[in-house]
């Protein structure tokens, strides 16, 4: 059974770029949440989709959206890229049903703004 | 708004020796919590959760920890560390009542575990 994978594992981008990261929930989850963890800090819940709707989002502009497909599958944007966004971005599901309270994290892409 | 407290950034420690990493959170409303545990270049995995129920949870891998809702805390204990233990630990709480399962986390705990 895979867990939740992230693609890539590594990226690297110029200022003013935009960007698109993508995740795969683990088999039988239906909610995805999205995290930014910087160097040295703990994640930082950015949002949180359910039903291909954003259900709850953080203290993140709006240069960071996002999107849920059918599959359950989703997509982190970020828009103008800031050398402030270098940091690894880390994917979690959770389950259908009963669980949601239970996370589980992908290995996380690793963005590099220069 | 709720916040997550983990005094200890680094905590070195002697291999079979016991160890706490500390955590404490700011809101005394009906919580979930959590120890994650992330060794490098790796994303993280869940160590322990506090649903319901008994105060005092166990990790398969002799880790506990203990909800103290008096004083707001979810301490990370294990008896005897291992060389392998070596990794960042990260707190978590999650506010059961908003009906959303967004996490705070801590700004994690560094456990070196010395020979």
């Amino acid at each position: 059974d895979a867990g939740v994978t992230q693609s890539p594992t590594h990226l690297i981008k110029t200022r003013g770029q935009q960007v698109t990261l993508r995740c795969s929930p683990k088999s039988g989850h239906d909610t995805v949440s999205w995290y930014q963890q910087a160097l040295g800090q703990g994640p930082q819940f950015i949002f949180q989709y359910y039903e291909e709707e954003e259900r709850q989002r953080g203290n993140f502009p709006d240069r960071f959206s996002g999107h849920q497909f059918p599959n359950y599958s989703s997509e982190l944007n970020v828009n103008a890229l800031l050398l402030g966004d270098s940091a690894l971005y880390l994917c979690a599901s959770s389950p259908l049903g009963g669980g949601r309270e239970k996370l589980f994290f992908g290995s996380g892409t690793q963005l590099s703004v220069l | 708004a709720q916040s997550v407290t983990q005094l200890d950034s680094q905590v070195p420690v002697f291999e079979e020796a016991p160890v706490e990493l500390r955590c404490n959170y700011s809101s005394s409303v009906s919580v979930y919590l959590f120890w994650y545990v992330q060794y490098p270049n790796q994303g993280l995995q869940l160590l322990l959760k506090y649903l319901s129920g008994s105060t005092l949870v166990e990790s398969i891998n002799g880790f506990e920890a203990e909800f103290n809702k008096s004083q707001t805390s979810f301490h990370l204990r294990k008896p005897s560390v291992h060389i392998s233990d070596t990794a960042e630990y990260f707190c978590a709480v999650s506010d059961r009542a908003s009906g959303t399962y967004k996490y705070i986390f801590g700004t994690g705990t560094r456990l070196k575990v010395l020979a």
